[in-house]
């Protein structure tokens, strides 16, 4: 596609139920990337997909955070148990080598 | 592994007055060095972007400056406008393929008319 697409753009939840959040990359991208950002707060790494390479999971805050990335395209991020501390935007990204990341625009998260 | 420190964390400026903001990195092998410019509600998105091999980049009012042995690098927005007015984050590269990149805490810019 054009660009990286993530849905759903907004997702309010209860706490303790699980949730999905999903990206798109740009076909062809090798490198796919979750942040977090909570409000006026900087970007907060999560875990990074290269290729067919194991991924780096280690920014996920806790055991409750998982992502997969199948067919070395579209990821899903699975948050269990949902906290209130978990609400956020979660931002996903995708690049070529030394080009910069493109980023979604997010999923906001809230769990009341 | 790779720390990436920004500063100020706030700058505000005047219409027309240039801004600087400076990010200094702790891994020498660091190679790629972007800059994301996010707006109030919207996703960062990349300005500028220098490799190691290059010491000075332009593109119209911004331009980026890299200093391997001091490890540092900056960003230089000359005649700044309203619209400049954003959280402005840098990062730095230090794998194989300029990714994976590590961010500053961000600089809060206000350009004021």
């Amino acid at each position: 596609g054009a660009g990286v697409s993530q849905s759903p753009s907004n997702k309010v939840t209860e706490k303790g139920k699980d949730v999905e959040l999903r990206c798109d990359p740009i076909s062809g991208h090798t490198a796919l990337y979750w942040y977090r950002q909570s409000l006026g707060q900087g970007l907060e790494f999560l875990i990074y997909f290269q290729g067919n390479s194991a991924p780096d999971k280690s920014g996920l805050p806790s055991d409750r955070f998982s992502a997969e990335r199948t067919g070395g395209s579209v990821s899903t991020l699975t948050i269990q148990r949902t906290q209130q501390e978990d609400s956020a935007v979660y931002l996903c990204a995708s690049s070529l080598p030394y080009k910069g990341y493109t980023f979604g625009s997010g999923t906001r998260l809230t769990v009341v | 592994g790779e720390n990436v420190e920004q500063h100020p964390s706030t700058l505000s400026v005047q219409e027309g007055d240039s801004a600087v903001i400076k990010c200094t990195y702790s891994d020498s092998a660091s190679n790629y060095f972007p800059w994301y410019k996010q707006e109030l509600g919207k996703r960062p998105q990349l300005i500028i972007d220098i490799r190691s091999n290059v010491g000075e980049k332009k593109d119209q009012r911004i331009a980026v400056t890299l200093n391997k042995t001091a490890k540092h690098f900056s960003l230089h927005i000359t005649e700044t406008q309203p619209e400049d007015s954003a959280v402005y984050f840098c990062a730095a590269s230090s794998n194989n393929y300029g990714q994976n990149f590590v961010f500053g805490p961000g600089t809060r810019l206000s350009v004021l008319p």
